[in-house]
C-alpha cells in the first residue's frame, strides 16, 4: 500500500516564476491538505481540499493556489515566487470518515527559490 | 492566537526516559497529536490523545494531558540513539477532528548520547 507520495522531490527556482508541487494521497483517503514548512520551524497550514473544493485555508496569500482531482490527488501552485517561499512543502492526506484527524505525511517537496 | 510553544532542544543518555514539553491554545481541540519528523524526512505520526483522556500509553510513549493548564508531554521510556529525532506537537483548530487544521509547535530537537 503506497504512502503520501510527492513530486518532485527537490526544485530550483528564481524570483517571480511559478512553481507546481504534486500529491497522490494514501489509497482509500479523499482529503489533501498543504503545508509550509521553513528550516527550523513547525510546519504551518497552507489549505486543505476535499471533494475538489478548498475547505479550509491558513494565512497565505493568493499566489498560493491549489486543486484536487476526481481521483484526490493534488496540486499546490505558487505563483510570482518570493525568496521567502523557500521551503519544504508537505502534503498530508486523511480520510473524512476517520473522526481522530489522523494525517499522513508525504516526504515533502523542497523548494529553493533564488 | 495560535501559538502552540515547545522547548527547542533536549539531550538524554541512551536508556534514560525523554520527556517532550508541549503547551497549546485552544482548550476545545478534540484531539491532540505528536508527530516526529527525522532529517531530511516527512512527518510520522507517534501517537494522539482525546482530549477527554488524561494519559494515554502506547509501548514506550507515554502521553500525558492537563487540559486545565493546555499542557501536553510525551515521555518516551528507554530512549534509544534511533529516537534521535524532531519532535512536533500539534492540536486541531478551527472545526472538528477531520476538517480542522492542525497547529504545529516549532518542535523539539532530541538528542541522545550513546
Amino acid at each position: 500500500d503506497a504512502g503520501v507520495t510527492q513530486s518532485p522531490t527537490h526544485l530550483i527556482k528564481t524570483r517571480g516564476q511559478q512553481v507546481t508541487l504534486r500529491c497522490s494521497p494514501k489509497s482509500g483517503h479523499d482529503t489533501v491538505s498543504w503545508y509550509q514548512q521553513a528550516l527550523g520551524q513547525g510546519p504551518q497550514f497552507i489549505f486543505q481540499y476535499y471533494e475538489e473544493e478548498e475547505r479550509q485555508r491558513g494565512n497565505f496569500p493568493d499566489r498560493f493556489s491549489g486543486h484536487q482531482f476526481p481521483n484526490y490527488s493534488s496540486e499546490l501552485n505558487v505563483n510570482a515566487l518570493l525568496l521567502g517561499d523557500s521551503a519544504l512543502y508537505l502534503c498530508a492526506s486523511s480520510y473524512t470518515g476517520v473522526t481522530t484527524g489522523e494525517l499522513f505525511f508525504g516526504e515533502g517537496s523542497r523548494l529553493t527559490v533564488l | 492566537g495560535e501559538d502552540v510553544e515547545q522547548s527547542l532542544f533536549l539531550s538524554v543518555r541512551e536508556g534514560d526516559s525523554s520527556v517532550i514539553n508541549c503547551t497549546y491554545t485552544d482548550s476545545s481541540s478534540t484531539y491532540l497529536y505528536w508527530y516526529k519528523q527525522e532529517p531530511g524526512a516527512g512527518l510520522q505520526l507517534l501517537t494522539y490523545i482525546f482530549s477527554n483522556m488524561d494519559m494515554k500509553q502506547d509501548q514506550r510513549l507515554t502521553v500525558l494531558l492537563n487540559k486545565k493548564d493546555k499542557h501536553l508531554s510525551l515521555r518516551i521510556a528507554d530512549t534509544q540513539t534511533g529516537d534521535s529525532a524532531i519532535y512536533f506537537c500539534a492540536e486541531i483548530l478551527g472545526g472538528s477532528s477531520n476538517t480542522g487544521k492542525l497547529i504545529f509547535g516549532q518542535g523539539t530537537t532530541l538528542q541522545v548520547k550513546p
